[in-house]
Order: C-alpha cells, then structure tokens, then sequence
C-alpha cells in the first residue's frame, strides 16, 4: 500500500458526461500528480499541484481541470467525455515538488461508453 | 522538454535469467525513479536513485547521473518479475516525465 487514495477505482459512464476523480495524498506529501495511461501506452503527465497551486501543467485538454484542496486531497474533473478518454487516470504524491520519491494511487480505470 | 528513453522496448526471458534496462535522459536530474507495473495495473516503486548504486533482493539499479543514464538489473529472473518497467525523472519545469517502458515477460 502506497498511502495515496484514489476512488473510485472503476468508473463506466457514456460520452457526453462529466465525472470526478478523488486523490488523497500520503500523509505530509504537499505535492500531487495526475497522469493518464490509455490502454498499452505509456503514462502522460497532465498536471502538477503543490501545496495548492498548480506547479507545472502538460499537455492536459481543456475538457480537463484540477485542484487541490486545503486539505491536501485533488480532484481530476473531466468533462464532455469522449470514448477516447477512456484510460487508467493515476494519481501521485511526493513531499516536495523535485527532490523526493513520488508514490502512486492504484489507479481510477475509466470506461467511457 | 527533457527526453527519457528506455530500452530495450520488449524483453522476453527464462526463469533464472538475468537481464539488464537501461534509461537514458537528456538532461540533468534531481530525481530518478524506477517503477514497475505488474499485470493488474499498479505500479510498485523499485528504486528511488538519482545518484549511485543501490540493491534490493534480486534487483538493483545502478545512476550515472553525469552520463545520464541509469540501469535496472534483474538477476535470477521469476514469472511475477513481469509486467512493465519504467523510468521517470523530474525536469526543470517539476514534472515527472516518464520514458515509454520496457515490457517484460518471463516465462517459466
């Protein structure tokens, strides 16, 4: 168990919709990191947070936007879903920003129908 | 933006073999990590190594920073050593950039 949360695991929803991913970071990470991986690809970062304010962004659609909160926790919020958004959305936490280990959430699978 | 390749893509291997991935990137690094992930999905920290040598049981990993490349070895390989390896490094703009894997199958 890495200590970051994500829920829901599994998430099956038609197109068009929008839906919410959770992260919770390990105890004390400030910094929290959303990354998508489409089936048999490899992980793309989409956006950075750290200790509430956005640190560093990728290539993240527009349909797409984060937070994170007071408490730490983030959400991923995608919007007008596509089939092609359907992918494995990975949620990451690290201490600071550069210098220390991130740990990974198991993952919130998306299926997009 | 800094460039990170893993090789070989694909490795196919005995049980009992050992083998050898490497991660090249193009620029300086704070931070190296090396995760696999297994058949179900998740990833599993491996190694957190910007600098030097370290080992764990059967795997070790080796971080030339200043040719910028780093190594995995897996030694006396085993069938639940499968799944996807990958490198990933944070840049100068804070992003944990990742290479694209190398995907490992050991069969018994």
């Amino acid at each position: 168990d890495s200590g970051v949360t994500q829920t829901p695991k599994h998430l099956i929803t038609a197109t068009g919709q929008r839906v919410t991913l959770r992260c919770s970071p390990r105890s004390g990470d400030l910094s929290v990191y959303w990354y998508q991986q489409s089936l048999d690809q490899g992980l793309q970062f989409l956006i950075q947070y750290y200790n509430g304010e956005e640190r560093a962004k990728g290539n993240i659609l527009e349909r797409f936007s984060a937070q994170q909160f007071p408490d730490l926790h983030s959400e991923l919020n995608l919007s007008s879903l596509e089939l092609g958004d359907s992918a494995l959305y990975f949620c990451a936490s690290s201490e600071d920003s550069e210098n220390t280990e991130a740990f990974f959430g198991q993952g919130t699978r998306l299926t997009v129908v | 933006g800094i460039q990170v390749e893993q090789s070989p893509p694909d490795l196919i291997l005995q049980e009992g073999a050992n083998s050898t991935l490497r991660c090249n990137f193009s620029d300086s690094v704070n931070n190296l990590q090396w995760f696999h992930q297994n058949p179900w999905g998740q990833l599993i920290n491996l190694f957190y190594i910007p600098s030097g040598t370290k080992q764990n049981g059967r795997l070790s990993a080796t971080t030339v920073a200043t040719e910028r490349y780093s190594l995995l070895y897996i030694s006396s390989s085993q069938t639940t050593d499968s799944g996807v390896y990958f490198c990933a490094v944070i840049d100068s703009w804070g992003k944990l950039q990742f290479g694209a894997g190398t995907q490992v199958v050991v069969t018994p």
